[in-house]
């Protein structure tokens, strides 16, 4: 039931574009993203839901795909703040109830 | 407007005792969702509250328990502790329940059980 994150890490540049892919077994109803910096707690970034249209603010945008039940985190020009863990989580049509992957850990260097 | 608030921030146990964490969540909500985090695992869902009544349960064995008050502050317990319970533990509340609204995490409880 756990959604599959790849890639499990990334290390960028600043100004490098990433994407984070998250993919389920299930049908979808919502997908959340979330942020964690070392020793704090997660930090919404967004949520898409089912039927939704493709979301973001500044360089940080995610698409959902109900077909594939998929989404996909954009990531563009980074900076050194976007360095952290992102997680995706996960509702299926039916169960009400939030899933999140196991992360992927993002480093932004200068 | 406060954060969600976790206390203890830090727990050490032995093998074998309980333990109790407490959340309080932001003013207003009345959904808690506790989640386990551990290295490699990501964050585990173990249970979602709302209005003091339980709605969702993850897979965990039944030593995890919690509870919900009237004011929404909510706890968690886990007896009979083990090595693989050493975790972080982190709640995270939402004006309303279900998987469709945005999740406030507290700081969290780093549990180690020795």
């Amino acid at each position: 039931q756990q959604p599959v994150q790849s890639p499990q890490a990334v290390i960028l540049r600043e100004g490098e574009d990433a994407v984070i892919n998250c993919s389920s077994s299930k049908a979808l109803y919502s997908v959340h993203w979330y942020r964690q910096k070392h020793g704090e707690a997660p930090v919404f970034l967004m949520i898409l839901l089912k039927g939704g249209e493709q979301k973001g603010h500044e360089k940080i945008s995610a698409s959902f795909n109900e077909k594939k039940q998929q989404s996909s985190l954009y990531l563009t020009a980074s900076q050194l703040s976007y360095s952290g863990t992102y997680f995706c989580g996960t509702e299926s049509t039916g169960t009400d109830k939030l899933i999140f992957g196991t992360g992927t850990r993002l480093q932004v260097f200068p | 407007k406060a954060g969600v608030t976790q206390t203890p921030r830090y727990l050490i146990k032995t093998r074998g005792q309980q333990v109790t964490l407490s959340c309080s969540p932001i003013s207003g909500h009345r959904s808690v969702s506790w989640y386990q985090q551990t290295p490699g695992q990501g964050l585990q869902f173990l249970f979602e509250y709302f209005s003091e009544t339980q709605r969702n349960k993850g897979n965990f064995p039944g030593r995890f328990s919690g509870r919900q008050f009237s004011n929404s502050r909510s706890e968690m317990n886990v007896s009979t502790l083990e090595l693989g319970d050493s975790a972080l533990y982190l709640c995270a509340s939402s004006f309303i329940a279900g998987g469709q609204n945005e999740q406030f995490f507290g700081p969290g409880t780093r549990l180690t059980v020795l």
